[in-house]
């Protein structure tokens, strides 16, 4: 059974460092083909890709936001984070992470989502 | 990047109804298209891949369709519970981009 789920601070000030997990089970994202995504939405608004990190590695950014995001893998495959800096109020969303296999299927399962709102 | 233009944006519904969504894809996607269902409060949730697949547990009132650039979904007969927010997805390249999504509302 496949489950993913957001973590985060709840609330943080302008300009710091925002730190999401995405901790998961029912598969490892160390086999061929798995890929994790992060993607948020801000309150009655529509869903913005932000960055991915598949099974070998590597990192895709949306390039709108890429000199702020930080996309890692803990080495046991079963967490993704992400880092944001520089927050600001327009980073207040909902952020979720979902799965992917690479060319087979996009973001089949997603996290509950954490919301996120950046506030002085 | 690539632009989803969809539509409409909202539409107001009745039960029984067949409810068509749209989405124009700015460049070529092939069959990369994904349609998700939204509820408030919820994940999205994928009821179409590659275009034209029903996701597994959707019901077979949904149906995606291509026409070129052109992606819709429909919802034959609509259901009570099939009332709320629809979101189109390219993942051809990177990076993956949405459509605006489209409120459905009952009369």
């Amino acid at each position: 059974q496949v489950t993913l789920k957001e973590s985060g601070p709840g609330m943080l000030q302008p300009s710091k460092t925002l730190s999401l997990t995405c901790s998961f089970s029912g598969f490892s994202l160390s086999t061929s083909g798995m890929v994790v995504s992060w993607i948020r939405q801000p309150s009655g608004k529509s869903l913005e890709w932000l960055a991915a990190i598949d099974w070998d590695g590597d990192k895709y950014y949306n390039p709108s936001l890429k000199s702020r995001l930080t996309v890692s893998k803990d080495t046991s495959n079963t967490q993704v984070f992400l880092k944001i800096t520089s927050v600001d109020t327009a980073d207040t969303a909902t952020y979720y992470c979902a799965r992917s296999i690479a060319a087979i299927s996009t973001f089949d399962y997603w996290g509950q989502g954490v919301m996120v709102t950046v506030s002085s | 990047d690539i632009q989803m233009t969809q539509s409409p944006s909202s539409m107001s519904v009745s039960l029984g109804d067949t409810v068509t969504i749209t989405c124009r894809a700015s460049q070529d996607v092939g069959i990369y298209v994904n349609w998700f269902q939204q509820k408030p409060g919820k994940s999205p949730r994928r009821m179409i891949y590659r275009a034209t697949n029903l996701a597994d547990g959707v019901p077979s009132r949904f149906s995606g369709s291509r026409s070129g650039s052109d992606y819709s979904l429909t919802i034959s007969s609509l259901e009570s519970e099939d009332v709320a927010d629809y979101h189109c997805l390219q993942y051809d390249e990177y990076p993956y981009t949405f459509g605006a999504g489209t409120k459905l509302e009952l009369k």
